[in-house]
């Protein structure tokens, strides 16, 4: 199966919380990380977390971890039209070199 | 934070040229960057790591002498899809990190259009 595992799609209306999963195998990331990609545009890193970390929230975005479970999510609250964009989630060890999901995309409604 | 600038956006050209694409870190040094390619709806493949001063390193399946690597100074990068044909037409993304982040920062990507 696929290193790094996220559902392909997720629509919510505006105002509410979107929350995207991933699950990812490897026992020994360091590093897990959010991007985020608009359409015709690169990656565009949202957030990161150490393995060693429960939880991280910045502003709208809040990450949570659970290693024992190899599960990350991301909460983007208080979701606007502007939020809809592929996610991508990904890990690292320690070279930094992502491995990244498929990317769920998040659509938006009004 | 860092920024690595990526050109051009956009390329149409005709089956049979070659295409030359760059990927330049703009305020920090770069020893390594990646080279991806992203299908529609799809993840991105890693297609090679461009090593500044020596051979880049591709990935299984990924045709050397179809898509050269040049590294030739700590912030720059260059990929070139030699002797294009329609199925190269694809999404190419470049990537760097700044020794200072946890992270890879991307360039803004290239639409490769082979007609």
């Amino acid at each position: 199966g696929e290193d790094v595992e996220q559902s392909l799609f997720l629509s919510v209306r505006e105002g509410d919380s979107s929350v995207i999963n991933c699950t990812y195998t490897d026992s020994s990331s360091t590093y897990l990380y959010w991007y985020k990609q608009e359409p015709g545009a690169g990656l565009q890193l949202l957030t990161y977390i150490f393995s060693n970390m429960d939880m991280k929230q910045d502003q709208r975005l809040t990450v949570l971890l659970n290693k024992k479970d190899k599960h990350l999510s991301l909460r983007i609250a208080d979701t606007q039209t502007g939020d809809s964009a592929i996610y991508f989630c990904a890990e690292s060890g320690g070279s930094y070199i992502p491995t990244f999901g498929r990317g769920t995309s998040l659509i938006v409604h009004p | 934070g860092a920024v690595v600038s990526q050109h051009p956006s956009r390329v149409i050209c005709k089956s049979g040229t070659s295409v030359k694409i760059e990927c330049r870190s703009l305020d920090f040094q770069a020893t390594t960057m990646f080279w991806y390619r992203q299908f529609p709806k799809q993840s991105l493949m890693l297609m090679a790591t461009s090593n500044e001063g020596s051979k880049a390193t591709y990935e299984q399946g990924v045709e050397k002498d179809k898509f050269l690597i040049n590294h030739a100074s700590l912030t720059l990068s260059t990929l070139t899809v030699t002797s294009a044909h329609p199925e190269d037409s694809s999404f190419y993304i470049c990537s760097a990190r700044d020794p200072g982040d946890y992270g890879y920062t991307f360039g803004s990507g290239t639409r490769l259009t082979v007609v």
